[in-house]
């Protein structure tokens, strides 16, 4: 099955950086998303991606989707304390046979004071 | 508009019973999928419904199940529990199948 790498696995930066963490695939997607996942919450929608080459913002958040189809990143500029989760990027491919989404296996995000 | 929704927020159960969740979508919404997140494993994708009909499946045994109803409300049932299907799971509702998912905040199984 299609399988996602996400790195890094865990980050530590001050407040006030910037940070920027992406995906990977083997395979190629049609659709890129990346969540925000707070302790005992389910994850939230961050930004949706579905054109190669799409650049979208949302606030301080940033997120592309690679040419190749097989990447994407997402930066978040100018960090503060609630911006502490862990991210994940998720894939869909709209081919035949279509599957749910594939997910990362998340980025930590820890921000110290 | 209230979101996803999904009941009961947290169970116990004993190997070999079984269990049914629910997950209300978002008014409007005309798709459930349901993923089963781990620590060792991640979000893994088990099924997806679409106006009652299963679309999508995930690599998941049989004892996992689902349906959709008219009114796009999802149950999942999982049979002879097994400890290793503690977990949380999610629902998500999106308008259609291709467009993007809002996840309910889980419900945390723990099978003992």
């Amino acid at each position: 099955g299609q399988q996602l790498n996400q790195s890094p696995q865990s980050m530590f930066i001050q407040e006030g950086e910037d940070v920027s963490m992406n995906c990977t695939s083997s395979s190629i997607f049609n659709t890129w998303l990346w969540y925000k996942q707070d302790p005992g919450e389910g994850p939230v929608l961050l930004i949706a991606l579905y054109k190669a080459g799409e650049l979208t913002s949302n606030g301080r958040l940033t997120a592309q989707f690679g040419i190749t189809r097989k990447d994407s990143f997402l930066n978040i500029s100018a960090s503060i304390p609630s911006d502490v989760g862990i991210y994940f990027c998720a894939g869909r491919y709209s081919g035949g046979g279509a599957d749910g989404l594939t997910f990362g296996k998340g980025t930590h995000l820890i921000i110290q004071p | 508009k209230a979101g996803v929704t999904q009941t009961p927020r947290y169970l116990i159960k004993t190997r070999g019973q079984q269990v049914t969740l629910s997950c209300s979508p978002i008014s409007g919404h005309r798709s459930v999928s349901w993923y089963q997140q781990t620590p060792g494993q991640g979000l893994q994708f088990l099924f997806e419904y679409f106006s009652e009909t299963q679309r999508n499946k995930g690599n998941f045994p049989g004892r996992f199940s689902g349906r959709q109803f008219s009114n796009s409300r999802s149950e999942m049932n999982v049979s002879t529990l097994e400890l290793g299907d503690s977990a949380l799971y999610l629902c998500a509702s999106s308008l259609g199948v291709w467009n993007e998912q809002f996840f309910g905040p889980g419900t945390r199984l723990t099978v003992l």
